[in-house]
């Protein structure tokens, strides 16, 4: 079946590094995406791997993808307050379009 | 250029009530999309448009649902008679003309919607 499951809740203090982990369970899905829900705002693409990549570094952000366990993971280098949020994992199936499977969202906390 | 539109941002609507539902996509964007999160819960496909045909409405919770998209623009989601469990943010997306080739869906800001 159709499942991406991601931790709940992570608290990190500012200037930690954040890892944020999820597992899917389509291996035909193409892309793996990263959003970000602020308070209040709407969702935000982070970043997006393709499923032939196993790393992608965009400033702060490195996506890890492990095709053959399914898991994928965003990392936040030098947390700060800015980037406390909900972060939602989603696959994107084989077959085109942006009909995605999204995980339950996983609330980041950065404390001072 | 704006971004993907939602009105109302929160509605509040007894039980058995009408709510429509209103996104206004990326001007140019042929695919639409509704999605929903219920109670914390992952966020749902609900249906794609795709212009003003419906391209896969399998997400579709039942029949109290009907969304529409007349003349490829916007789009409306009522829900008639609302119920509880129909309580929780929905979500609208729109991409660009193309399938896989277009990497991202840009989102509205969503409506809470709240069945008392």
């Amino acid at each position: 079946g159709e499942d991406v499951e991601q931790s709940l809740f992570l608290s990190v203090r500012e200037g930690d590094s954040s890892v944020i982990n999820c597992t899917y369970t389509d291996s035909s899905s193409t892309y793996l995406y990263w959003y970000k829900q602020e308070p209040g705002a709407g969702l935000q693409l982070l970043t997006y791997i393709f499923s032939n990549m196993d790393m992608k570094q965009d400033q702060r952000l490195t996506v890890l993808l492990n095709k053959k366990d399914k898991h994928l993971s965003l990392r936040i280098a030098d947390t700060q307050t800015g980037d406390s949020a909900i972060y939602f994992c989603a696959e994107r199936p084989s077959g085109g379009y942006n009909k995605l499977i999204f995980g339950a969202g996983t609330r980041l906390a950065v404390h001072p | 250029e704006a971004g993907v539109t939602q009105f109302p941002s929160h509605s509040v609507i007894e039980k058995g009530q009408t709510v429509t539902l209103r996104c206004d996509p990326i001007s140019g964007h042929d695919n639409l999309y509704w999605y929903r999160r219920v109670m914390g819960k992952e966020i749902k496909f609900l249906l794609h448009f795709v212009k003003e045909s419906k391209q896969d409405e399998s997400g579709m919770p039942n029949n109290r649902f009907l969304a529409e998209r007349t003349g490829g623009t916007y789009s409306t989601l009522k829900v008639q008679p609302a119920e509880l469990e129909d309580s929780g943010v929905y979500f609208c997306a729109s991409s660009p003309r193309g399938g896989a080739m277009n990497t991202e869906a840009f989102f509205g800001q969503g409506t809470r919607l709240t069945v008392v």
